[in-house]
């Protein structure tokens, strides 16, 4: 799996947007980038995947850049809830394991 | 949908005992699940994964004599630490891979805290 770089920590002023970014320059034609999220002592939650194209689900938005080497997760208005860390992840379907990196811990401020 | 739940979610146990973690996903059946553990403010470690109907797939590291998988239906995998001693203490999570467009997306469960005394 590709590797991924987010950065530790961001800020993110309630009922504003979050825009988290994610690196993956070394990115294969045949892997998706997704987004979980784990809120503190909870199992990771699913938010969105892509290919190549911009995705956009009840949760979030997934913008992909066109060379497909990095992606931004964005939440479009945050709420205290959303206080959690992020994960970006980069794999290939086919039932591939998933390998978590550091993630961004999103820390949304009343 | 895509719901993966874990029983118990929380056990402590004497040092020396058996514990059985079981997964289930409720809504889906998943021909693949994997293990997961997370120590305190660490990130997930894979473990296993496990496939149903054949022999787990252990990651490096990972005593497969210690952590007995069994994915013995399309909805259930279950994850026995046997002689659990203080340090397999840890935060032990699993998921579920469902079937999408193009790819397959994969579903955690709650997690299980596991205390060894």
């Amino acid at each position: 799996d590709a590797k991924t770089t987010q950065p530790p920590s961001m800020d993110c002023a309630e009922g504003r947007a979050a825009n988290l970014p994610c690196n993956h320059s070394t990115i294969s034609g045949n892997e998706y980038v997704y987004w979980y999220r784990q809120i503190h002592s909870q199992g990771p939650q699913y938010i969105i995947h892509g290919l190549k194209n911009n995705e956009t689900n009840e949760m979030a938005s997934l913008i992909i850049t066109e060379d497909r080497k990095s992606s931004t997760l964005i939440l479009p208005h945050a709420t205290l809830r959303d206080t959690a860390v992020y994960y970006c992840i980069v794999r290939a379907g086919g039932y591939q394991k998933v390998t978590f990196g550091t993630g961004t811990k999103l820390q949304v401020i009343p | 949908g895509a719901v993966v739940s874990q029983h118990p979610s929380r056990v402590i146990c004497k040092s020396g005992t058996s514990v059985k973690i079981e997964c289930r996903s409720l809504d889906f059946q998943a021909t693949t699940m994997f293990w997961y553990r997370q120590f305190p403010k660490q990130s997930l470690m894979l473990m296993a994964t496990s496939n149903e109907g054949s022999k787990a797939t252990y990651e490096q590291g990972v005593e497969k004599d210690k952590f007995l998988i069994n994915h013995a239906s399309l909805t259930l995998s279950t994850l026995t630490v046997t002689s659990a001693h203080p340090e397999d203490s840890s935060f032990y999570i699993c998921s579920a891979s469902r079937q999408a467009v193009g790819t397959d997306t994969q579903y955690f469960g709650p997690g299980t805290r596991l205390t060894v005394l």
